[in-house]
């Protein structure tokens, strides 16, 4: 079963806009939520991560969102910029094992 | 240079076949990973070390054997690789406790005929 549920699969926003890739949770037992940047041939680097206990996080023009409640959480890219198509992935983390949301394909257009 | 590196980058084999793709790091990190990505699944733990002689599975391990005589290195080996086993194959380290901060090699694409 999927225990990270992400949406939406793709995103297409133009250019200094707002992207925002939900996340959902099932297994409370988690303690981190990071969210990883993918570039096409390269591996998954970490982006912004938040802890359980933290409402929001901000770094730079990406923040996440949490509501511990709903079990939900949210990458917000502010001013999107053409260099921020990728694929996002959230993940959620327990005893060192990350589990990945699906990934959503994010294009910046001009 | 320092990192993770995997190779091969780029593998075809046929179906029934022993296939092993290679994994080194350079920082000395206690846990490395191996994820396997597929469209439509994002990235899913095969299987995982914390430390030398040390390892255990993941999500999805069945088809798949791994060791790690060596900190720096974590060989995943199928040992009769099948066509649903096609997949870009990803090695990661992490060298702190308690935190989702993976460090992830480019990745191993293998295609099985």
């Amino acid at each position: 079963q999927q225990q990270v549920k992400q949406s939406p699969q793709s995103l297409i926003v133009q250019k200094g806009g707002i992207s925002i890739i939900n996340c959902a949770y099932e297994n409370t037992a988690f303690d981190y939520f990071p969210w990883y940047q993918q570039f096409p041939g390269k591996g998954p680097a970490l982006l912004i991560a938040i802890r359980p206990d933290v409402s929001e996080k901000k770094e730079g023009r990406f923040t996440i969102s949490f509501n511990k409640s709903a079990k939900q959480f949210s990458l917000h890219i502010m001013d999107s910029q053409p260099g921020d198509s990728a694929t996002y992935f959230c993940a959620a983390s327990r005893n060192e094992k990350l589990t990945f949301g699906t990934g959503t394909r994010l294009t910046i257009i001009p | 240079d320092a990192g993770i590196t995997q190779s091969p980058r780029y593998k075809i084999t046929e179906t029934g076949r022993q296939v092993t793709l290679m994994c080194h790091q350079t920082w000395s990190h206690s846990y490395m990973f191996w994820y396997r990505q597929d469209l439509g699944h994002g990235l899913r733990l095969i299987y995982y070390s914390a430390a030398a002689d040390i390892t255990d599975k993941g999500e999805v391990p069945d088809g798949y054997v791994v060791s790690r005589s060596k900190t720096e290195n974590f060989p995943l080996t199928l040992e009769s690789a099948t066509r649903s086993q096609t997949s870009v194959y990803f090695c990661a380290s992490s060298g702190y406790r308690n935190t989702g901060e993976l460090f992830f090699g480019e990745g191993s694409r293998l295609t099985v005929l």
